[in-house]
């Protein structure tokens, strides 16, 4: 399968703090997304991103799909105590049946 | 409410004893798909299913069945599981194979001793 690299595995930040993540791939992807998971439950879709450059932003999320489309780049402004979670990237090739996941990175807000 | 939902949340088996993992979704999706989740290795998928009575095999398909007879329905086998078995399991289901959003159930943690 697809490897995609994520960093870093772990963050811990002070509430209010600026955080940043990357994912990378060694295949170009046509589609990238990044889902949030918390404790007990599944991941849940933050952002998709469609074409090379793009930049998205949901609420405090933004994201960007990278030049070579074979690296994104997630970033959170002024953390909050809810935003704890582990974040995935994933990418989707271009037949769209599968998605690969990245190995997540484990964010964790002091307050 | 949309959602998928699987059966059970949680589970202690041991080895050989055959289980099955039930996925449901309330969306009428035609895309669903089975994957583990373990430390430092991310979601990899299991198997996939495009349509009823269609699937295929995902990245790490070795020890599980699976089976499509209904569009709502994608229960996960495992015919004699080992303790390499012992992972956090996700059912996810989307509308179509190429839709972007994939909507996950809550995860079902496995133990085989």
């Amino acid at each position: 399968g697809q490897q995609l690299n994520q960093s870093p595995q772990s963050m811990f930040i002070q509430e209010g703090e600026d955080v940043s993540m990357n994912c990378t791939s060694s295949s170009i992807f046509n589609t990238w997304l990044w889902y949030k998971q918390e404790p007990g439950e599944g991941p849940v879709l933050l952002i998709a991103l469609y074409k090379a450059g793009e930049l998205t932003s949901n609420g405090r999320l933004t994201a960007q799909f990278g030049i070579t489309r074979k690296d994104s780049f997630l970033n959170i402004s002024a953390s909050i105590p809810s935003d704890v979670g582990i974040y995935f990237c994933a990418g989707q090739l271009g037949n769209g049946n599968q998605f690969y996941f990245g190995t997540g990175t484990s964010l964790t807000v002091i307050p | 409410e949309a959602q998928v939902t699987q059966n059970p949340r949680y589970l202690i088996t041991v080895t050989g004893k055959k289980l099955t993992v039930t996925c449901s979704q309330n969306m009428n999706h035609e895309y669903m798909s089975w994957y583990r989740q373990d430390p430092g290795l991310g979601l990899r998928q299991i198997y996939y299913s495009m349509n009823v009575e269609v699937t295929d095999k995902g990245d790490v398909p070795e020890g599980y069945k699976v089976s499509r007879k209904e569009k709502r329905n994608f229960p996960l086998i495992l015919e004699s599981p080992s303790p390499n078995q012992t992972s956090l399991y996700f059912c996810a289901s989307r509308r179509l194979a190429g839709a972007r959003e994939q909507f996950f159930g809550p995860g079902t943690r496995l133990t085989v001793l």
